[in-house]
């Protein structure tokens, strides 16, 4: 049963600062894996989306990569502003039949200025 | 474009109850998934819907159930309401079911159910 762990659970980071936030999972047979942002109360905002085909995706200060063999993705963030506080979430979508996405609980991001 | 919209965005219900919740995706997106959040398990997957069908279907009990329109409008009902379905509940719109396919899932804003 795939499994989805991100670890740190809370990150506390001056303004400014180069971030690694990390994704894990237990079973590489994924189609892709997505990045979202989730504001407290709020809906998930998409970052980036991975295929299983691809190492990485970029979007502004965000890069995404993905090494499927290692269970493995991280998101950086470059230099952090503390508006990009916020609960961090990965999910893939796995090549099992019955599922969607399955998310792992996240890591909440604190910039302070 | 607009994104995925909610309605309604907050209900208190009491259990034993019924709640129907209401879920408009993306204009031309034909898959819709429904989400539980909670403060212990996080997100977990409901169902998934594909041109009025329903394609994937997630761990919850038969209270649970949705359903999808032609015009890709999805519905969520929880019947018989008991305190730990209390939660956020989200809606995700795909343009595609295929997931070979660049599949990004976008999210509305959630209906906060309260069950007192």
């Amino acid at each position: 049963k795939q499994e989805v762990t991100q670890i740190p659970a809370a990150l506390s980071v001056p303004e400014g600062e180069n971030l690694v936030l990390n994704c894990s999972f237990t079973d590489s047979a994924i189609y892709n894996l997505q990045w979202f942002r989730q504001d407290p109360g709020k809906g998930l905002t998409s970052l980036l989306l991975i295929q299983s085909s691809q190492r990485e995706q970029t979007s502004g200060r965000l890069n995404a990569s993905l090494d499927k063999s290692s269970g493995r993705s991280t998101l950086y963030i470059a230099a952090s502003q503390p508006g990009d506080s916020a609960t961090y979430l990965c999910a893939v979508r796995p090549r099992e039949a019955g599922t969607a996405l399955i998310f792992g609980k996240g890591t909440t991001l604190s910039v302070s200025s | 474009k607009a994104g995925v919209t909610q309605t309604p965005r907050y209900l208190i219900k009491t259990r034993g109850q019924q709640v129907t919740l209401s879920c408009s995706p993306i204009s031309g997106h034909r898959s819709v998934s429904w989400y539980q959040q909670t403060p212990g398990q996080g997100l977990q997957f409901l169902f998934e819907y594909f041109s009025e069908t329903q394609r994937n279907k997630g761990n919850f009990p038969g209270r649970f159930s949705g359903r999808q329109f032609s015009n890709s409008r999805s519905e969520m009902n929880v019947s018989t309401l008991e305190l730990g379905d209390s939660a956020l509940y989200l809606c995700a719109s795909s343009l595609y079911l295929d997931p070979l396919s660049y599949n990004e899932q976008f999210f509305g804003p959630g209906t906060r159910l309260t069950v007192l």
